[in-house]
């Protein structure tokens, strides 16, 4: 079955840069949109398509994608940005289309 | 600004059932794909379903697990959006949060509720 896979942590100092990855098979081929979700809050949408980003979220948010790995980039990271992340696709070919990641809890050290 | 406010959630037994509400404003519900998604206790996110706009034809899709158990209906007028939820089982027990699908294009979740809990258990 089809599966995203994140790491399940990501540790990074303050004002150095983070990357948060989110592999699958051929995941090139269709849009990965990431979420920030902090504890007892609603997720967030922070970057879509691979790397558009809503308004009001920071530039310091980015993404990337190749061929079986994207990768959400938080750039100058600051203590606020702690929180799991989760990576989500939305495959209209599949029998169940949405799919997402199973979260990385980003550590600000 | 869009809101979303999630509602009836409680305690339930197995094999009971709940019906979650979703009230919708901000914008133009009538046009808009939503979804549920859930989130039981120290886990990840779990897609539900999703029902597409009317006039893309209503069309509803579901996660496996919950897959004829659980019904996802709207209704425009009222710009509401509903999670009938049937022969409830204790895995069912998470934080229920319903979403807009990709209002500017796209498939992406763009604005969530707050959510409302469900517990199923004895």
């Amino acid at each position: 079955s089809y599966v995203l896979t994140q790491p399940p942590s990501v540790s990074v100092a303050p004002g150095e840069t983070a990357r948060v990855s989110c592999g699958a098979n051929n995941i090139g081929s269709t849009g990965v949109h990431w979420y920030q979700q902090k504890p007892g809050q609603a997720p967030i949408l922070v970057v879509y398509d691979d790397s558009d980003r809503p308004s009001g979220i920071p530039e310091r948010f980015s993404g990337s994608s190749s061929e079986n790995t994207a990768t959400l980039i938080i750039s100058r990271v600051e203590a606020g940005d702690e929180a799991n992340y989760y990576c989500q696709v939305w495959d209209g070919s599949r029998d169940y289309p949405v799919l997402f990641g199973g979260g990385t809890k980003l550590t600000v050290l | 600004e869009v809101q979303l406010v999630e509602s009836g959630g409680g305690l339930v037994k197995p094999g009971g059932s709940l019906r979650l509400s979703c009230t919708a404003s901000g914008f133009s519900f009538t046009n808009a794909w939503m979804t549920w998604v859930r989130q039981a206790p120290g886990r990840g996110l779990e897609w539900v379903g999703h029902v597409e706009s009317r006039v893309d034809g209503g069309t509803t899709g579901y996660a496996a697990p919950v897959k004829g158990r659980f019904t996802i209906s709207r209704e425009d007028s009222k710009n509401t959006l509903f999670l009938q939820m049937n022969s409830l089982k204790s895995e069912d027990t998470a934080v229920y949060f319903c979403a807009t699908v990709g209002l500017t294009g796209g498939w992406m979740f763009d604005s969530w509720g707050q959510g409302t809990r469900v517990t199923v258990s004895s």
